[in-house]
């Protein structure tokens, strides 16, 4: 079975700062992605970054990288420069490579408020 | 282009009732997937539906079941509220049953009372 670990249950950042949460996961597997989703008081969830864990090299989108070390099962959220709309629930969730199914694994979450 | 859409927002219901969900997938996804999300918790994930079956769950009771129509939109059902079923339940959609890109709507608050 697969287990999502986020130990930062609440975080917060100056505005303009960076800030980096934490996630880790167990799985015997050898091919899979890893997502960091963002869920704002709207509730829909948004993709936030992904990662291929047969690429080496971390994901990055604009302020959004990522830190995965596979060896270790960690993954980490750097959102640099922050920002006001960045306050949001961040979840870290896990999927299998596997044909036919798509079905995430989620972490507890982080709740991040980025004060002004 | 329309993103994935969920109705209704909120309900409320009665234990012991039944409740049907609903989804509308984004435009060209013919997968569906439901997840329900507790108070503080992370989404879970119940079930996938592809081609109108379902394809995979997750560790829920029969209680829970669903629907996928032609025009690939879904229902999700519940039998038998039980207080513990209060939760936000979340539809995503995919391209296809292994995509990676997965789209979520806002979702449909239940709560049993």
């Amino acid at each position: 079975a697969q287990t999502v670990t986020q130990s930062q249950p609440e975080m917060s950042v100056q505005e303009a700062e960076t800030v980096t949460l934490s996630c880790t996961y167990d799985t015997s597997e050898n091919n899979y992605y890893l997502f960091w989703y963002k869920q704002p008081p709207s509730r829909q969830m948004i993709l936030v970054i992904r990662q291929e864990a047969y690429k080496q090299q971390n994901a990055t989108e604009n302020r959004f990288s990522v830190n995965f070390q596979k060896a270790a099962k960690s993954f980490s959220l750097k959102i640099s420069d922050s920002q006001l709309g960045d306050t949001a629930m961040y979840f870290c969730a896990f999927m299998k490579l596997l044909a036919g199914a798509n079905n995430l694994f989620f972490g507890t979450g982080t709740r991040l408020t980025v004060i002004p | 282009d329309a993103g994935v859409t969920q109705s209704p927002t909120h309900l409320i219901k009665t234990r012991g009732q039944q409740v049907t969900l609903r989804c509308s997938p984004k435009s060209g996804h013919d997968t569906v997937s439901w997840y329900q999300q507790a108070l503080g918790q992370g989404p879970q994930f119940i079930f996938q539906y592809y081609e109108e079956e379902e394809r995979q769950r997750g560790n829920f009771p029969d209680r829970f079941s669903g629907h996928q129509f032609p025009n690939y939109s879904s229902e999700l059902n519940v039998n038998a509220l039980l207080l513990g079923d209060s939760a936000l339940y979340l539809c995503a959609s995919s391209l296809t049953p292994s995509g990676n890109t997965i789209y979520f709507g806002e979702g449909s608050w239940l709560t049993v009372v």
